[in-house]
C-alpha cells in the first residue's frame, strides 16, 4: 500500500520547546488523523480533521488539514516529558462502498529531555 | 468513549501452531480492521470487515484468515504460525465519523 511521507523521522527536544511535524502525500484524502503511540501500546487518536483548511486544537496540540488535501501538520506547544512517543499521521480516502482504507505515515519518534 | 479490546497483550506460540487473535468492540461499529506493525515498515493492513460475515483482503493477507460471526467480534487467525509472523497486531474499529480507533495491541512471538 501507499505510504505517506512523514517528517521528521525523529526529534530530540528540551522540555518547554514547541514541536512541529508534517505529512505529505501524492494523493488527496478526505480525512487526516493524528495518533500517538506509547511503547507496547496501540495508537491513540489525538486529532481528526475532516475538511480541507480545517485547523483543530486539542489542548497543547494543533493540527491542520492542508488546502490541497495532500498534507497535514501537527504542532505541540510547550512540550512536557509525557509527550514522548511515536506520532503517526494517517490519511483516509473513502472511495465508496466498503473501502475505508487508511494510509499511514511511518511515524515521528519524539524524545523530550526534562 | 470507544472501547476496543484485544484478548491478549502478549502471546508466545510455536511454529506450525494455529493462533487466534480476538478483538471486541462495544460501539456497534460495522467496520473493523486488523493491522500488523513492524519496525521500519509501519502499520500494514491485513484484513478488514465491513459487516458480519463480510471481509476483504488488505495489503498483506497471505498466511492469515479472519472471522466475523458477530458484529462486535473480529478474529484474526494464523492457520500455521511462522516466525515471520512475529509482530505487533493491532485491531481497529471505524466510527460513524470515519475515524479509526485502535485496541491496545497483541505482541505475538512465534518461536
Amino acid at each position: 500500500g501507499q505510504q505517506l511521507n512523514q517528517s521528521p523521522q525523529s526529534m530530540f527536544i528540551q522540555e518547554g520547546e514547541d514541536v512541529s511535524m508534517n505529512c505529505t502525500s501524492s494523493s488527496i484524502f478526505n480525512t487526516w488523523l493524528w495518533y500517538k503511540q506509547d511503547p507496547g501500546e496501540g495508537p491513540v487518536l489525538l486529532i481528526a480533521l475532516y475538511k480541507a483548511g480545517e485547523l483543530t486544537s486539542n489542548g497543547r496540540l494543533t493540527a491542520q488539514f492542508g488546502i490541497t488535501r495532500k498534507d497535514s501538520f501537527l504542532n505541540i506547544s510547550a512540550s512536557i516529558p509525557s509527550d514522548v512517543g511515536i506520532y503517526f499521521c494517517a490519511g483516509q480516502l473513502h472511495s465508496g462502498g466498503s473501502n475505508y482504507k487508511l494510509t499511514f505515515g511511518k511515524g515521528t519518534l519524539l524524545t523530550v529531555n526534562p | 468513549d470507544v472501547k476496543v479490546t484485544q484478548s491478549s497483550r502478549y502471546l508466545v506460540k510455536r511454529t506450525g501452531e494455529k493462533v487466534f487473535l480476538e478483538c471486541v468492540q462495544d460501539m456497534d461499529h460495522e467496520n473493523m480492521f486488523w493491522y500488523r506493525q513492524d519496525p521500519g515498515l509501519g502499520l500494514r493492513l491485513i484484513y478488514f470487515s465491513y459487516d458480519v460475515k463480510m471481509k476483504e483482503k488488505g495489503d498483506i493477507p497471505e498466511g492469515y484468515s479472519v472471522s466475523r460471526e458477530k458484529k462486535e467480534r473480529f478474529s484474526l487467525i494464523l492457520e500455521s504460525a511462522s516466525t515471520n509472523q512475529t509482530s505487533m497486531y493491532l485491531c481497529a474499529t471505524l466510527s460513524s465519523t470515519d475515524t479509526q480507533y485502535f485496541g491496545p495491541g497483541t505482541r505475538l512471538t512465534v518461536l
